[in-house]
């Protein structure tokens, strides 16, 4: 069975702190998304890595993907409270469709 | 500048009355995907077209159906909504093959069954 998991589930954070969110995956990949979701809202594209060693930066959010490990994580700088959301991982399995599989999302809470 | 626009953003109905949520894009995506979000949870994948091409998920209910009359369109049809079927629903689109293959999401229809 293919497992994408997240780690923290919960977050709290403080504004002005650092912070590092994991995604594992259980398949072979080297397709791997982030999304921010805000409350009662859709998900919003973060970032997409394409390859192995890929590293994306916007702003406070960083996000780099090992395909060996089998691991992405997506790191925060610096936080401040507009980052507040859930972010969800996405694999899509190398050979195997159109199929996303999501991760368990980490719900980020910036504290001021 | 909505690209993938879904219809009606929150939907009330009773249970067992039927629904129908849509679904339209402008990005001329060939794959368009149903996802159901609960609450607290990851989206769950309901089923997806790869251009006609249905793919049914194994655990999706019966109760839930779908159609794609044309590239642009897909629709949501729950036959019989209970209460375990109030949810977000998403839909989504990606371009198969080339390109970043990431995906598209509309704003969602929330669906409340009383």
């Amino acid at each position: 069975e293919l497992k994408v998991e997240q780690n923290p589930l919960f977050l709290s954070m403080q504004e002005g702190k650092n912070y590092t969110i994991y995604c594992n995956y259980s398949t072979t990949s080297d397709r791997l998304y982030w999304y921010r979701q805000d409350p009662g809202k859709s998900l919003e594209s973060l970032f997409v890595l394409l390859s192995n060693g890929a590293v994306k930066q916007e702003g406070r959010l960083m996000a780099s993907l090992d395909t060996k490990a089998r691991l992405s994580t997506l790191h925060i700088t610096a936080a401040v409270h507009d980052l507040s959301a859930t972010y969800f991982c996405a694999v899509l399995p190398t050979n195997t469709g159109n199929q996303f599989y999501f991760g368990t999302g980490t719900s980020l809470t910036v504290i001021p | 500048d909505a690209m993938v626009i879904q219809n009606p953003r929150y939907q009330v109905t009773q249970f067992g009355k039927p629904v129908t949520l849509s679904c339209s894009q402008t990005l001329n995506h060939n794959v368009m995907y149903w996802y159901q979000q609960k609450s607290s949870q990851a989206p769950k994948l309901l089923f997806h077209y790869y251009d006609k091409d249905f793919n049914n998920e194994a655990d999706t209910p019966d109760n839930f159906q779908s159609r794609r009359p044309n590239t642009s369109f897909c629709f949501l049809d729950i036959r019989s909504p209970g209460l375990g079927d109030a949810a977000m629903y998403l839909c989504a689109t990606s371009r198969d093959g080339a390109g970043l293959g990431e995906l598209f999401f509309g704003e969602g229809s929330r669906l409340t069954v009383l």
